[in-house]
């Protein structure tokens, strides 16, 4: 079974500074996707990122990037020029290529920007 | 287009009491998945539709919880008998379906049993 781990309970950042949101998961699969989600306080689950782990190109989009390292199991979110609205929950996600792609979540990061 | 929808918002029952929630998902996504999102966690999955068909629903806790979609597009988690332990927000996504990796979520129902 596979486990996703944020050692981050809560975070805060000032305005324009830059933040990185940490995760590690645990796996035997070898095709697998990894995702950050965003949970603001209206409950919608929004995507962030996604990296496909037979890529080694780490995923950008925008402000946000991603450091991902295979071997240590790790994939943390960077988040550049922080904003106002970048406050709310993450949520790391794992999800094995195949089968039902059902996603596996972390217990989140609480992100709070600071004008 | 319209994202994917969920209905009700909240829904307050009485403990014993049986309680339906539903989901609209994304038109032409052939995947759907429910999800129950505890206070401070994370989404757990419960279940996943390919098309009509239950193609996975290892993560119905028990018997109470049950889920249909009769059609391939809307769908309807039930849950009997409600227990205290219940209370949580019912998150739904969609998808384009297997191979896609992107799953499109609703704004949940939050459900809570007094």
């Amino acid at each position: 079974a596979q486990t996703v781990t944020q050692s981050q309970p809560e975070m805060s950042v000032q305005e324009a500074e830059t933040v990185t949101l940490s995760c590690t998961y645990d796996t035997s699969e070898n095709n697998y996707y990894l995702f950050w989600y965003k949970q603001p306080p209206s409950r919608q689950m929004i995507l962030v990122i996604r990296q496909e782990a037979y890529k080694q190109q780490n995923a950008t989009e925008n402000r946000f990037s991603v450091n991902f390292q295979k071997a240590a199991k790790s994939f943390s979110l960077k988040i550049s020029d922080s904003q106002l609205g970048d406050t709310a929950m993450y949520f790391c996600a794992f999800g094995a290529q195949g089968g039902s792609e059902k996603l596996v979540f972390g217990k989140g990061t609480k992100l709070t920007v600071n004008p | 287009g319209a994202g994917v929808s969920q209905t009700p918002s909240n829904k307050v029952t009485e403990k014993g009491k049986y309680v339906e929630l539903r989901c609209d998902p994304i038109s032409g996504h052939t995947a759907l998945y429910w999800y129950r999102q505890s206070l401070g966690q994370g989404p757990e999955f419960l279940i996943y539709f390919q098309g009509t068909g239950a193609a996975d629903d290892s993560g119905l806790p028990n018997d109470r919880f049950f889920a249909v979609r009769p059609e391939g597009s809307v769908s309807t988690l039930k849950i009997q008998r409600t227990e205290r332990g219940d209370s949580a927000v019912y998150l739904c996504a969609s998808s384009r379906g297997s191979g896609s990796y992107e799953q499109y979520f609703g704004p949940g129902t939050r459900l809570t049993v007094t």
